[in-house]
């Protein structure tokens, strides 16, 4: 099954920083890959995501770039702001087997932006 | 927009208890997801289904089955519950598209107590 891998567990900036976290997977069927934002005592919502037929996406101050070759993906928030601060989890998904739609996340990055 | 609902905010059970724990989604979602998520271990999947009567296993299904009879509903039934099982418990759904997974929309959660 997939395995996906994810560093660091915890970042620490200051405002105005950027902030990347990376995240490997081993299977090569994935072919979508989002991020959630988890902020305390709330549920995980997505940020962004992107899919295996795209390299990189944007959103604002948040991008998203992948290499299916080597199997990483990875988070860019630039200009971070207090609000920022959350726990981040990057999460692989795909067709396995005869069935759909797997979703294994890694274990979460502690983002704290300091002002 | 999506909700997904979680019967039970918090929840008390003694060891060796049936536990069910119930979640609805009001989106017509294939997939639908458990998951459980403990400090420094991130989000585990338990089991996810992506069609009526259909699961299949996630990474940690031990002690743990599924049932999903209807299309909108997924609960996660704890055979007979221990201590290790206290945790906080995520259910999730999202739609199939053509290329496979979409956004993954997470209910409130259940934080579960096994005493």
């Amino acid at each position: 099954g997939e395995n996906v891998e994810q560093h660091p567990s915890t970042l620490s900036v200051q405002e105005g920083d950027s902030a990347v976290i990376k995240c490997t997977y081993s299977d090569s069927a994935s072919n979508y890959f989002p991020w959630y934002k988890q902020e305390l005592g709330k549920r995980p919502q997505l940020i962004i995501d992107i899919r295996s037929n795209v390299g990189e996406k944007k959103d604002q101050r948040i991008a998203v770039t992948l290499n299916k070759t080597a199997k990483h993906f990875s988070l860019h928030i630039t200009e971070t702001q207090p609000e920022d601060s959350a726990v981040y989890f990057c999460a692989a998904g795909g067709y396995y087997g005869g069935s759909q739609g797997n979703l294994i996340f890694g274990k979460g990055t502690k983002l704290s932006v300091k002002p | 927009d999506v909700k997904v609902t979680q019967s039970s905010r918090y929840l008390v059970k003694r060891t060796g208890e049936k536990v069910f724990l119930e979640c609805v989604q009001d989106m017509d979602h294939e997939n639908m997801f458990w998951y459980r998520q403990d400090p420094g271990l991130g989000l585990r999947l338990i089991y996810f289904s992506y069609d009526v009567k259909m699961k299949e296993k996630g990474d940690i299904p031990e002690g743990y089955s599924v049932s999903r009879e209807k299309k909108e509903r997924f609960s996660l039934i704890l055979e007979s519950a221990s201590t290790n099982q206290t945790s906080m418990y995520l259910c999730a759904s999202s739609l199939v598209l053509g290329g496979g997974n979409t956004e993954a929309f997470f209910g409130q959660g259940t934080r579960l107590t096994v005493v």
